[in-house]
């Protein structure tokens, strides 16, 4: 009973590294969601995904891009991270747009 | 924009209280509300699902209520236990959006033996 997987659990990056966040469902969901968690600021929305295929920008969505190629998995990518990157990301998914919505685990992501 | 909030910030009980956290947000035309726990360091486990046709749902010891035009919800957990611990989120989807959540920042729960 996967669910929502992320991947890595962990990191950390030098500035100006690059990386890429896979999230994949198992669960044949169309909307894929990517958010941030920091200290006082709550859950921000970086990127989302309507459907195979599809990307749109959320909050936050400067120095990301996302890529949904398939539709079981949702890529973040950082090409040049920075230290105000350093942040929890989580990934979600839902059915359809206002049906249940289903976290990972999330991954703790530091910049030094 | 839509706002979220959630008070209590941070909330203390001893075991077996019965206890009500809440959550109000600004913007009525929403298509759902969900509530969330959040344990230290883990992820979001999805606890209630209310649509905003519904007044009430319940699983369990925990009952969330809807007042769509007033702009609140609770989340009410009886008998609490030091399990009940964690940090407590309510997000809403507004109508017409891509069902991004908004969320509040978390009411903190710790539930002394």
């Amino acid at each position: 009973n996967a669910g929502v997987t992320q991947t890595p659990k962990f990191r950390v990056l030098k500035t100006g590294q690059s990386m890429t966040l896979l999230c994949a469902q198992d669960m044949n969901h169309e909307y894929m969601y990517w958010y941030r968690q920091d200290p006082g600021l709550g859950l921000r929305l970086i990127h989302y995904s309507v459907g195979e295929g599809t990307t749109a920008k959320g909050e936050v969505p400067d120095g990301y891009n996302v890529s949904r190629l398939k539709k079981q998995n949702f890529l973040l990518g950082l090409e040049s991270a920075a230290p105000s990157q350093t942040s929890v990301y989580f990934c979600a998914s839902s059915r359809t747009v206002n049906t249940e919505a289903f976290f990972g685990q999330g991954t703790r992501l530091t910049v030094v | 924009k839509q706002e979220v909030t959630q008070i209590p910030a941070a909330l203390s009980v001893p075991e077996g209280e019965n206890l009500v956290l809440n959550c109000s947000f600004t913007d009525s035309a929403i298509y759902n509300l969900q509530w969330f726990r959040q344990d230290p360091g883990k992820g979001l486990t999805s606890l209630l699902l209310i649509q905003s046709s519904q007044r009430e749902q319940t699983s369990g010891r925990l009952n969330a209520s809807l007042d769509k035009s007033s702009g609140r919800s609770t989340l009410y957990i009886a008998a609490s236990q030091p399990g009940d611990s964690a940090t407590y989120l309510c997000a809403v989807r507004l109508t017409g959006s891509q069902g991004n959540l908004i969320f509040g920042k978390g009411t903190k729960l710790s539930v002394k033996p």
